[in-house]
């Protein structure tokens, strides 16, 4: 069956460091993956998207890498600050573009 | 603003009761969701609608139920055949289907008392 991993463990660091989390999936060859930002309580928000053909998307201090060989993503946040804490969503597209699947999520934690 | 508004915020549901969330979307959407999220996993799809007057089954649709009488509006009713309810329900919308961005309302938590 389709399944997304994302690290189930929060990840704790300082400010101003580079934050990467990780999503890997297996059984499912997406067009697109996405990632949302959640805050306790909220709803997720979207953050970035990057096609199936692209290796690398920014936006500000966000990153995203997207490896369909290693069926893997990483987004990452440079210059991290305490406002950035939050649980950041992974989520992949299939080719026909309805059915989005998200992961359980990382909890971030940036310390002052 | 355009935006998904959900309520109520938190709703009590007593066994054996059904209990409808709203979720009115003013962004024009054709499609629209509704998840249901629980601690340690991720969102998980109840049903969604493409269309006024069609709604399709998710993954966990057994025990509630959905109208879409009109295009801004997509009601979930959690019905007493759902034996776990308890969790944090999300409505969200597409303008597109394909690839576009997903917008989530602020979320309806659910406890059964």
């Amino acid at each position: 069956s389709q399944k997304i991993e994302q690290n189930s463990e929060a990840l704790n660091i300082q400010e101003g460091k580079t934050a990467t989390l990780t999503c890997n999936y297996t059984n499912y060859s997406p067009a697109y993956l996405q990632w949302y930002r959640q805050d306790p309580g909220r709803g997720p928000v979207f953050l970035l998207l990057i096609r199936e053909n692209e290796k690398e998307k920014r936006k500000e201090r966000l990153k995203v890498t997207f490896d369909t060989t290693l069926k893997q993503s990483l987004f990452h946040i440079t210059a991290s600050q305490p406002a950035d804490s939050a649980t950041y969503l992974c989520a992949l597209i299939g080719a026909g573009g309805f059915k989005t699947i998200f992961g359980a999520g990382t909890r971030l934690f940036v310390k002052a | 603003d355009g935006g998904i508004t959900q309520s109520p915020k938190y709703l009590f549901r007593k066994e054996g009761q059904n209990v409808t969330l709203s979720c009115e979307q003013n962004l024009n959407h054709d499609a629209m969701y509704w998840y249901r999220q629980d601690p340690g996993q991720g969102l998980r799809l109840i049903y969604y609608s493409q269309i006024v007057n069609d709604f399709q089954k998710g993954d966990i649709a057994e025990g509630y139920s959905v109208s879409r009488e009109k295009k801004e509006s997509f009601p979930l009713t959690v019905t007493s055949a759902q034996k776990n309810p308890t969790a944090f329900y999300l409505c969200a919308s597409r303008k597109e289907v394909t690839g576009n961005t997903i917008y989530f309302g602020e979320g309806s938590w659910l406890t059964v008392v």
